[in-house]
């Protein structure tokens, strides 16, 4: 158990929905990560948050967004979603920025029929 | 752009080393790391290595970096059936990048 939790951990919806995926960080740990895991791209990195704000932005879609709230949960916003949208989705999180281990949450598999 | 490559399968026999390997194509990468996944299951850390290292050893676990030829490789010692699982090598510049994966190599064990 890494710590790292993610609800819910399964979501299927229809296309044209939108989704909102939760996750909580590791106790301590400041900086969260979101990636996407899909059999056609792989592992994707799409958005970082430390202590509140954004940090880094990957290969995320405008029709993506995140926050990551006071207590330090993050929330990943799908909207519009298309059959191409199914995946997997990881949440990780790390002490802060620099080199840190990034501990990953057990991911929401997400459905878009 | 960035690019990390990875076999997509290896096949041992229980008890022999598996060795899987990743190339690199970002020479300002700082940080290597290999992850294992089971199915079902998250990403798990199983080792790291800086840039200015060219060899870690951690218990059944060797990671070596050739730097000039970016080319990474992760032996795994005596392999068990619990060490069936997908390897995804990474690497980051550090900072506030996320890590970028490899396509992840299958670990298949033959009785």
């Amino acid at each position: 158990d890494s710590g790292v939790t993610q609800t819910p951990k399964h979501l299927i919806t229809a296309t044209g929905q939108r989704v909102t995926l939760r996750c909580s960080p590791r106790s301590g740990d400041l900086s969260v990560y979101w990636y996407q895991q899909s059999l056609d791209q792989g592992l994707q990195f799409l958005i970082q948050y430390y202590n509140g704000e954004e940090r880094a932005k990957g290969n995320i879609l405008e029709r993506f967004s995140a926050q990551q709230f006071p207590d330090l949960h993050s929330e990943l916003n799908l909207s519009s979603l298309e059959l191409g949208d199914s995946a997997l989705y990881f949440c990780a999180s790390s002490a802060g920025t620099g080199f840190y281990e990034q501990y990953f949450g057990p991911g929401t598999r997400l459905t878009v029929t | 752009g960035e690019d990390v490559e990875q076999s997509l399968f290896l096949s041992v026999r229980e008890g022999d080393s598996s060795v899987i390997n990743c190339t690199y194509t970002d020479s300002s990468s700082t940080y290597l790391y290999w992850y294992k996944q089971e199915p079902g299951a998250g990403l798990q850390l199983l080792t790291y290595i800086f840039s200015n290292m060219d060899m870690k050893q951690d218990q059944r676990l060797t990671v070596l970096l050739n730097k000039k030829d970016k080319h990474l490789s992760l032996r795994i010692a005596d392999t068990q059936t619990g060490d069936s699982a997908i390897y995804f090598c990474a690497e980051s510049q550090g900072g506030a990048d996320g890590l970028t994966f490899g396509k992840g190599t299958h670990l298949i064990i033959q009785p």
